[in-house]
């Protein structure tokens, strides 16, 4: 039983670089949530997929952020002209939507660090 | 708005003694509601949820939750603790029937249990 993967684990970078973190859901999963954390908080909902299309986006997600999920499977979060303020666990989870019921079952997280 | 409050920032217990990690929440209308556990350094592990039905929900490690609607409460118990249980614990929430599918969480509560 294959997990929600996330790639890369940690990543620091400068700031003024841009970032792309990958996701990969649990096989047949049809919908893929990205949430940030940052200390001391709880996850807080950043975009979702419902297979290739993007259907929510947060007002978290500012200009500089792109999602994609482009074959209805992984999905990369990319941030441009990363700031400091965007040191944060990035956080992707995947769900298999059947009637009402919906778990949301989380990766590991990529830790960013921007200096 | 929808909204999670866990009123403790931390829980500390004796092994074998009972636990409970309060959690309220604000929906607008009928919630679903869910608790998960986050150990260092990993992502959210999904521990129960309350879709409909039985107020007292039983999950994964010997957890349980009573969903109270008079009280807007969906507490976490679990009959004797375990040194192993010591970890961060979030309640989420998310709205029927809205269309929104994202999950709140609250800002978590540690757990610690000693030996």
């Amino acid at each position: 039983d294959t997990g929600v993967s996330q790639n890369p684990r940690h990543k620091i970078t400068k700031r003024g670089q841009n970032v792309t973190f990958r996701c990969d859901p649990i096989s047949e999963h049809n919908r893929l949530y990205w949430y940030r954390q940052t200390l001391g908080q709880g996850p807080e909902f950043l975009t979702y997929f419902q297979n290739e299309a993007q259907l929510e986006k947060s007002r978290l997600l500012s200009d500089r952020f792109s999602a994609e999920r482009p074959k209805g499977s992984f999905s990369t979060l990319e941030i441009q002209r990363t700031e400091q303020g965007d040191s944060a666990m990035y956080l992707c989870a995947s769900s298999l939507v059947q009637g009402s019921s919906e778990t949301q079952y989380f990766g590991p997280g990529t830790r960013l660090l921007v200096l | 708005a929808q909204s999670v409050a866990q009123p403790e920032d931390q829980v500390n217990v004796a092994e074998g003694n009972p636990l409970t990690v309060k959690c309220t929440y604000s929906v607008s209308g009928n919630p679903y509601l869910f608790w998960y556990v986050q150990y260092p350094n990993r992502g959210l592990q999904f521990l129960l949820k309350y879709i409909t039905g039985d107020n007292l929900v039983k999950g994964s490690y010997g957890f349980e939750a009573e969903f109270n609607k008079s009280q807007t409460s969906f507490h976490l118990k679990k009959p004797s603790a375990l040194v192993s249980d010591s970890a961060l614990y979030f309640c989420a929430v998310r709205e029927r029937n809205t269309g929104f599918q994202k999950l709140v969480f609250g800002t978590g509560t540690r757990l610690l249990v000693s030996p």
